[in-house]
């Protein structure tokens, strides 16, 4: 069935480390992909969206490319900052469907 | 402006009662969703409303859930016989059209504890 599977965390990092999280999925169609991110504290907000191959969605810094070939949009971040730290979720929407499908969360941690 | 909110912010209850969840979305937002997002988990898709009808109610575990949204805006899910396994935070998201392309925003939850 339709599933998402991203890396598990807590990933730890010093300040201006280079992040990658690693997302990949399983679906029927040809879905938009998406990363939410959750601020301690605060709710869902979305991060980045790609509704088609190859396209790349950016935000903050943010990046993630939407790669059909190999199902996987991964996120990448060339420094981070401690105010990254936050749970990232990969989600998509398949096509004709308005629900998404998030995976488990990935919780990174910014360590000055 | 107003973002989605939520009431209760958090709700206790005894195995077995009954309870109502209420959703607020972003004005002029005619499409609405349910998640719930059990603790270490990413947010399952419950129901998704278009204006007043329920769309897509194919996330709904069993048929002690079910939700309504009769003016089309305020959105309610309601719950018969909560049992231990209900508890999660329940996530109201909405969205302008509900196009494959729009922007869910998310409230902040309604975290659900039945003892």
């Amino acid at each position: 069935g339709n599933s998402v599977t991203q890396m598990e965390g807590p990933v730890t990092l010093s300040e201006e480390a280079f992040l990658t999280i690693n997302c990949t999925y399983t679906a029927t169609g040809y879905p938009s992909l998406f990363w939410y991110v959750q601020y301690p504290g605060e709710g869902l907000q979305l991060l980045l969206k790609a509704t088609k191959a190859d396209d790349k969605g950016s935000n903050k810094g943010f990046e993630a490319t939407y790669r059909k070939e190999t199902t996987s949009f991964h996120l990448e971040k060339g420094s981070v900052q401690v105010s990254d730290s936050a749970v990232y979720f990969c989600a998509f929407m398949d096509t004709g469907r308005r629900a998404l499908t998030f995976g488990s969360g990935t919780r990174l941690q910014v360590q000055p | 402006g107003a973002g989605v909110s939520q009431t209760p912010s958090n709700k206790v209850t005894e195995k077995g009662k009954y309870v109502e969840l209420r959703c607020d979305p972003i004005s002029g937002h005619t499409a609405l969703y349910w998640y719930r997002q059990s603790l270490g988990q990413g947010p399952e898709f419950l129901i998704y409303f278009q204006g007043t009808g329920a769309a897509d109610d194919s996330g709904l575990p069993n048929d002690r859930f079910f939700a309504v949204r009769p003016e089309g805006s305020v959105s309610t899910l309601k719950i018969q016989r909560t049992e231990r396994g209900d508890s999660a935070v329940y996530l109201c998201a909405s969205s302008q059209v509900g196009g494959g392309t729009d922007t869910q925003y998310f409230g902040p939850g309604t975290r659900l504890t039945v003892l």
